[in-house]
């Protein structure tokens, strides 16, 4: 059964570094997201991605945060100079016509 | 801007009973979804749902629109279904809101 997976599953940065994520959305899916989770608080929406633009974003996703399809296949998040309070579990997510979305195992991300 | 409430916050069962999770939203919707997050973080979709009833296994999702309420119904619950049971509103567009979830717990 195809899966959105996602890469690296932790990755451990300092802060102000710069960090992409990865993630390879289902292949015939058209829309994509990215969440993320702070340790032990509800999931949040980050942005959605559509026809190679961002049709929504969340107060959450500003300047340091961008979000690419570079080659037809990835689907990526890059945060141009983490903060502590980045640390959080970000998931991806894809889906074709139908609402339903398929996410992906999450990146654990740690800003020390 | 929309609220998501589940309750309970935390469930504990023993095999064999039924159980139900709810959730409440305060703002019309185009669709809900269950999620279930396993212990390792990960998440799949149980339910997408804008009317009526689903019924997966052993897994029911119900929704009134007009109370703008859900319910995710577990029949003869398994140690297995032990998880954090999330239900997410999606309004107009593609925004899901996401309730805090049900840590669900069964006990052999």
């Amino acid at each position: 059964e195809p899966e959105v997976t996602q890469t690296p599953s932790h990755q451990v940065t300092q802060m102000g570094q710069e960090v992409i994520l990865r993630c390879v959305p289902i292949s015939n899916h058209l829309y994509f997201y990215w969440y993320r989770q702070i340790l032990g608080q509800k999931v949040e929406f980050l942005v959605s991605f559509y026809n190679n633009e961002i049709s929504e974003k969340s107060e959450i996703f500003d300047d340091q945060f961008s979000v690419e399809r570079p080659d037809g296949s990835n689907f990526t998040l890059k945060i141009r100079s983490t903060k502590l309070e980045d640390s959080a579990m970000y998931f991806c997510a894809s889906r074709a016509l139908s609402y339903e979305q398929y996410f992906g195992p999450g990146t654990r991300l740690t800003v020390t | 801007k929309n609220e998501v409430e589940q309750s309970p916050q935390n469930l504990t069962a023993q095999e064999g009973e039924f159980i139900t999770i709810n959730c409440s939203y305060s703002v019309g919707i185009s669709a809900l979804h269950w999620l279930q997050q396993h212990p390792g973080g990960g998440i799949v979709s149980l339910f997408m749902l804008s009317s009526g009833k689903k019924k997966h296994g052993r897994l029911i999702a119900t929704i009134n629109i007009q109370e703008k309420h859900s319910s995710l119904h577990i029949t003869a619950s398994h140690p297995r279904d032990s998880a954090v049971y999330i239900c997410a509103a999606q309004s107009s567009g593609d925004k899901l809101t996401f309730g805090t979830g049900t840590r669900l717990a069964v006990r052999p």
